[in-house]
């Protein structure tokens, strides 16, 4: 069980354009979702923690207005990178945390979906 | 504030020696703690996790960690490592937040090397 899903597992687009990436939890209901960001050999840097039917709360740093994330349902967020340039290729990673699982504060994590814009 | 220290970005051992990656953390209250392992193009897998229980944990794939308050450590070991074990680790630190959820805090990861 806690199986979360990503798509596009890679997807690759041209400068200027959005990108929308899925991340669903596929057998559990989790009220939060968290997104990040990971760079070649690096760690991954939280960008947002996403709440259904609320807004999204950034870290700092992070520009709200191009990363967009709704969370409409317990089993669904997007994360829609605006007007990507180059500089917003990396690998997304998503993760979930189980409403209903005995200790709340284990994250599922999605298997990632790597962006490269040219 | 929580955080965690991983030392040594890549460590390599020999198939069949012992695995020790270590993690050393900072919290200001008693800390939940996880070793998640990433292989490449992947997303994080659980291997363990210590939250207040046991300080001896055992996790998959015969990895162990022990939660050592008077050192605030939390280093990773395997008795004996396997090809299939060369991957990312990373340690985390749970950072409790006001309305009931967390967020992780990550190491810098290890990046684990075996070797015929």
């Amino acid at each position: 069980g806690a199986v979360v899903s990503q798509h596009p597992s890679w997807v690759i687009c041209k400068s200027g354009t959005s990108v929308k990436i899925e991340c669903r939890s596929l057998d559990f209901q989790a009220t939060t979702m968290f997104w990040y960001r990971q760079f070649p050999k690096q760690s991954l840097m939280l960008m947002a923690t996403s709440n259904e039917g609320s807004k999204a709360t950034y870290e700092q740093g992070v520009e709200k207005d191009k990363f967009l994330i709704n969370h409409a349902s317990l089993t669904l967020s997007t994360l829609t990178v605006t007007s990507a340039h180059p500089e917003d290729s990396s690998f997304y990673i998503c993760s979930a945390r189980d409403l209903g699982g005995l200790r709340n504060d284990e994250q599922y994590f999605g298997p990632g979906t790597r962006l490269t814009v040219t | 504030a929580q955080s965690v220290t991983q030392l040594g970005s890549h460590v390599s051992v020999s198939e069949g020696a012992l695995v020790l990656l270590r993690c050393n953390y900072s919290s200001s209250v008693p800390p939940y703690l996880f070793w998640y392992v990433q292989y490449p193009n992947q997303g994080l897998q659980l291997l363990l996790k210590y939250t207040s229980a046991a300080t001896l944990v055992k996790g998959i794939n015969g990895f162990e960690a022990e939660f050592k308050k008077s050192e605030t450590s939390f280093h990773l070991t395997k008795p004996s490592a396997h090809m299939s074990d060369a991957a990312e680790y990373f340690c985390a630190v749970s950072l409790h937040l006001s309305g009931g959820y967390n967020k992780l805090i990550f190491g810098a990861g290890t990046r684990l090397a075996v070797h015929p």
